[in-house]
């Protein structure tokens, strides 16, 4: 069974499109995350829900919006794509309290053309 | 704020050889401390973790201990594989919405 499951793998789409990327966790933890990895592996925080709730917002574009319909789903939706979008997006789940421990997704790499 | 920093790679090593990667941290109060492991093409995994002062984390080979009086957590392994080539991320988290922040991950490369 995947702890976490991120869809699609892949995604190639052209400058100015709408994307979504979908996460689910089967771990029953009430915390999700999106995080950015650049082409250099640089790995940045972008949003965080506790139980639907959104909790972390760091400085991302409003063409990002997360929506978190249960506390098992974290989507990513991406309006007006743009080249500098180009990443490997990566869900996690964690476990409760300070000793969190992040379970991650396979990532969905984005390439924007 | 809080900040990692873990020492740039790639580090090239020969099969058995020793393997430490350095990393160091800024933070208010007291940090969780983790290791992550990024193999070609997958997701981050947890390798080890450490949540107070003077633990030792330990996984798979690897160690590393929290010293908070150099705010250090080295990563430490006896004798690498080739199946060790990786990129390796040092964190941190912190109690407020469990935010990691990484360091800037270190690939290694294990040469047989």
């Amino acid at each position: 069974d995947t702890a976490v499951s991120q869809t699609p793998k892949y995604l190639v789409t052209q400058m100015g499109n709408d994307k979504s990327i979908k996460c689910e966790q089967n771990l029953g933890h009430d915390t999700m995350y999106w995080y950015k990895q650049d082409s250099k592996k640089f790995l940045k925080i972008m949003f965080s829900y506790n139980n639907k709730e959104l909790i972390i917002n760091e400085t991302v574009p409003n063409r990002f919006s997360p929506k978190s319909p249960d506390k098992a789903h974290l989507n990513l939706h991406i309006n007006s794509l743009e080249l500098g979008d180009s990443a490997v997006y990566f869900c996690a789940s964690t476990t409760p309290g300070q000793r969190a421990e992040a379970f991650f997704g396979q990532g969905t790499r984005l390439t924007v053309v | 704020g809080n900040s990692v920093t873990q020492m740039e790679g790639p580090v090239t090593l020969s099969e058995e050889a020793f393997l430490t990667i350095n990393c160091t941290y800024t933070a208010t109060g007291y940090p969780s401390l983790f290791w992550y492991v990024q193999y070609p093409g997958e997701g981050l995994q947890l390798l080890l973790k450490a949540t107070k002062a003077d633990d030792k984390g330990s996984n798979k080979g690897f160690e590393a201990t929290y010293r908070k009086e150099t705010t250090s957590f080295h990563l430490e392994k006896g004798s690498v594989q080739v199946s060790d080539s990786a990129v390796y991320f040092c964190a941190l988290g912190k109690a407020a919405g469990n935010k990691l922040t990484f360091g800037g991950g270190t690939r290694v490369l294990v040469k047989p």
